[in-house]
């Protein structure tokens, strides 16, 4: 039982480049987060996911996409790296059913992401 | 806005004393509370959460104390070990709203042999 995988762990970009951020679950959760950890900030949602095919903003999405294609996978984008979207992102995910919501969100190891 | 601080609050404690981690929640109406651990290069890890309808929740070395008339939640760690080094937060949600928990910016706990 692996939880909460997100690939890759660091990735180095240039300005206007785009990439993809996979996070995985096999513990058949319902929703699925992404955040964004900054220095002194703590984390920030981007955007969730309450199901497969249904996704939601967060209080940070500008810049970002997502898609939930499968259950236990949650993909985030960047169409066009930014600077200030140089941060360690981290993914969650929790049950869902009776008494979801007063379930902890599980979370993965992050992924170390620099824009040059 | 965004904040400024990039220096977190810092408990220094001995070795086998107990720590006490401090929390004030935002939302009056939040009824589920969770206290997560997170190590350098690690993604936060649960230790604890308690519900509204309760104002103290024990674990393993570990104790969380509710108090909804301040709006402030505590984390103890009974006989605090070098691995207990770590930032510790709190997280906050009202369950019959919103399925987004709200973080705070966390404690770094720094425990000396």
């Amino acid at each position: 039982n692996a939880g909460v995988t997100q690939t890759p762990k660091f990735r180095v970009l240039k300005t206007g480049q785009s990439m993809t951020l996979l996070c995985a679950q096999d513990m058949n959760h319902e929703y699925m987060y992404w955040y964004r950890q900054d220095p002194g900030m703590g984390l920030r949602l981007i955007h969730y996911s309450v199901g497969e095919g249904t996704t939601a903003k967060g209080e940070v999405p500008d810049g970002y996409n997502v898609s939930r294609l499968k259950k236990q996978n949650f993909l985030l984008g960047l169409e066009s790296a930014a600077p200030s979207q140089t941060s360690v992102y981290f993914c969650a995910s929790t049950g869902a059913g009776k008494g979801h919501s007063n379930q902890p969100q599980h979370f993965g190891d992050g992924t170390r992401l620099s824009i040059l | 806005g965004e904040s400024v601080g990039l220096h977190l609050p810092t408990l220094s404690v001995q070795e086998g004393d107990n720590s006490i981690i401090n929390c004030a929640y935002s939302n009056s109406a939040s009824d589920y509370f969770i206290w997560y651990k997170q190590e350098s290069g690690k993604g936060p890890q649960f230790i604890i959460d308690i519900r509204s309808n309760m104002d103290k929740r024990q674990g393993q070395r570990v104790t969380v104390l509710l108090n909804k008339t301040v709006k402030h939640l505590s984390l103890q760690i009974a006989a605090t070990q070098p691995g207990d080094s770590a930032v510790y937060f709190c997280a906050e949600l009202n369950t019959g709203a919103t399925n987004k928990l709200i973080f705070g910016t966390g404690t770094l706990l720094a425990v000396q042999p």
